[in-house]
């Protein structure tokens, strides 16, 4: 069975950091690129960044509204994903997801449930 | 940055009704379109792949079309398990966007 366990959420100040965790399962991790996912309450989805897989030499794509504060990894040995978000604003304030989405020719397509990041004073 | 564009927001339909959602990209993006459900409370979940293929496990009822720019999701009849949010989403080109969304009601 697949599963994706996102953890690490939590209640931050702005200008706090805070690391996710995305624990996968029950597929080939290693031949997958691996994304985050965000939404905000009450909103729509937004892609937040993805790290492609060792033979892309796990380069990394993000959001215009996240790069330079957010960085994605991963640690193929653990089957894990990692979210490590910095200077962090109330504007970041969601569910996070972690995901495996459909690339052009490969329709595979996982989703986490979700871990809540809340960012206030 | 392309932008997904669905209508109607939202959409008041009843159980058999024949059901139809619209995403025009800002930009073509080929067939490189992904049709999603979401429950409240639920992560989404994936029913068409490259804009008309159906995934897995997903009732025939539900359909996708387009290419380019214009792209259309179908409901054939609706159950009542089918009332949710739908989102398309792009992944020809980064940044990966998806679309506001369509409640169904």
């Amino acid at each position: 069975e697949v599963q994706l366990v996102e953890s690490g959420g939590a209640l931050v100040q702005p200008g706090g950091s805070l690391r996710l965790t995305c624990a996968a399962s029950g597929f080939t991790v290693s031949d997958h690129y691996l994304n985050w996912v965000r939404q905000a309450p009450g909103k729509g989805l937004e892609w937040v960044g993805r790290i492609r897989d060792k033979a892309h030499s796990y380069t990394t794509e993000y959001a215009a509204s996240v790069k330079g504060r957010f960085t994605v990894s991963r640690d193929d040995s653990k089957t894990s994903l990692f979210l490590q978000m910095n200077s962090l604003r109330t504007e970041d304030t969601a569910v996070y997801y972690c995901a495996v989405l459909p690339l052009k020719g490969t329709p595979t397509a996982y989703w986490g449930q979700g871990t809540l990041v809340t960012v206030s004073s | 940055d392309i932008q997904m564009t669905q209508s109607p927001p939202s959409l008041s339909a009843s159980v058999g009704d024949r059901v139809t959602i619209t995403c025009r990209a800002s930009q073509g993006i080929s067939t490189w379109l992904v049709w999603y459900q979401q429950k409240p409370g639920k992560a989404p979940k994936s029913l068409i792949y490259a804009a008309s293929s159906l995934q897995t496990g997903v009732p025939s009822r539900f359909s996708g079309s387009g290419s380019g720019t214009d792209f259309t999701l179908t409901i054939s009849s609706l159950q009542p398990e089918d009332f949710a949010t739908y989102y398309c989403q792009q992944h020809n080109s980064y940044p990966i966007t998806f679309g506001q969304g369509t409640r169904l009601e």
